[in-house]
C-alpha cells in the first residue's frame, strides 16, 4: 500500500535550518510529483510547493521562494524539505503529500518543527 | 496569492445537511476544473473527500458531494454523522503549476 513516512519532530533555535524527509513506499516513486504543505498551530493549510520526483524540478510558492529548498534522493525513494533561517513564525507541522492528476491522494503523517530560542 | 474564502464554521444535529463554501477568482476556483476537498480530524493528517470538483473517490461515503457555480465551490454533507466533525478545506489549481487552499471550516456536529 503507498505510504509516505515523514521524519520525528523537531526543534530548533531561531536562524538555524531544518531538514524533513519524507520517505515514499507502495508505488514507483518518481512517477509522482510530492508536494509540501505547512499548517501553523490552530490555523489551515498553506502550499509551499512541489519537487518533480523524477526531474528534480521544483516550484515554490511565492511566500517560500528563497527560504526553503526541495531536494529528492530517489535511490532512497525520499524527498526533502530544507526550510533555513528559522523564525519563530515557522513553528508548524509540515506535510508532504503525493500528487495524482492535480489531486492530493497520499499524506504523510507530518512533522512538527518548533522554532523556540 | 490570496487563500480561498471559506466559512469559519458550521454546525448541523445528526441526520441534517450542511453546505461549506469555497470562494476563490477565475484564476483558480471558477478558471480550472481541478477543485478538490479534504477534511482534517484532530491530530491528522488530511484525507481527500472531493477532486475535479464533484468526483468522489472509492471509499468516500456517497452523503459527501462537490459543485461549484461560477468561483465558488461547495461541498454538501447529507446526513450529517458523528464523525463527520472535523475540519475542511478546499484547494483549487491556481495556474502556473501552482495550488491554493481554502482558510478551513469547522463542522460540528449538534
Amino acid at each position: 500500500q503507498v505510504q509516505l513516512v515523514q521524519s520525528g519532530a523537531e526543534v530548533k533555535k531561531p536562524g538555524a535550518s531544518v531538514k524533513v524527509s519524507c520517505k515514499a513506499s507502495g508505488y514507483t516513486f518518481t512517477n509522482y510529483v510530492i508536494h509540501w504543505v505547512r499548517q501553523a498551530p490552530d490555523q489551515g493549510l498553506e502550499w509551499m510547493g512541489w519537487i518533480n520526483t523524477g526531474n528534480g524540478n521544483t516550484k515554490y510558492s511565492q511566500k517560500f521562494q528563497g527560504g526553503v529548498t526541495f531536494t529528492r534522493d530517489t535511490s532512497a525513494s525520499t524527498a526533502y524539505m530544507e526550510l533555513s533561517s528559522l523564525r519563530s513564525e515557522d513553528t508548524a507541522v509540515y506535510y508532504c503529500a503525493r500528487v495524482s492528476q492535480l489531486v492530493y491522494d497520499y499524506w504523510g503523517q507530518g512533522t512538527l518543527v518548533t522554532v523556540s530560542s | 496569492q490570496s487563500a480561498l474564502t471559506q466559512p469559519r464554521s458550521v454546525s448541523g444535529s445528526p441526520g441534517q445537511s450542511v453546505t461549506i463554501s469555497c470562494t476563490g477568482t477565475s484564476s483558480d476556483v471558477g478558471g480550472y476544473n481541478y477543485v478538490s476537498w479534504y477534511h482534517q480530524h484532530p491530530g491528522e493528517a488530511p484525507k481527500l473527500l472531493i477532486y475535479d470538483v464533484s468526483k468522489r473517490p472509492s471509499g468516500v461515503p456517497d452523503r459527501f458531494s462537490g459543485s461549484r457555480s461560477g468561483n465558488t465551490a461547495s461541498l454538501t454533507i447529507s446526513g450529517l454523522q458523528v464523525e463527520d466533525e472535523a475540519d475542511y478545506y478546499c484547494c483549487s489549481y491556481a495556474g502556473i503549476y501552482t495550488y491554493v487552499f481554502g482558510t478551513g471550516t469547522k463542522v460540528t456536529v449538534l
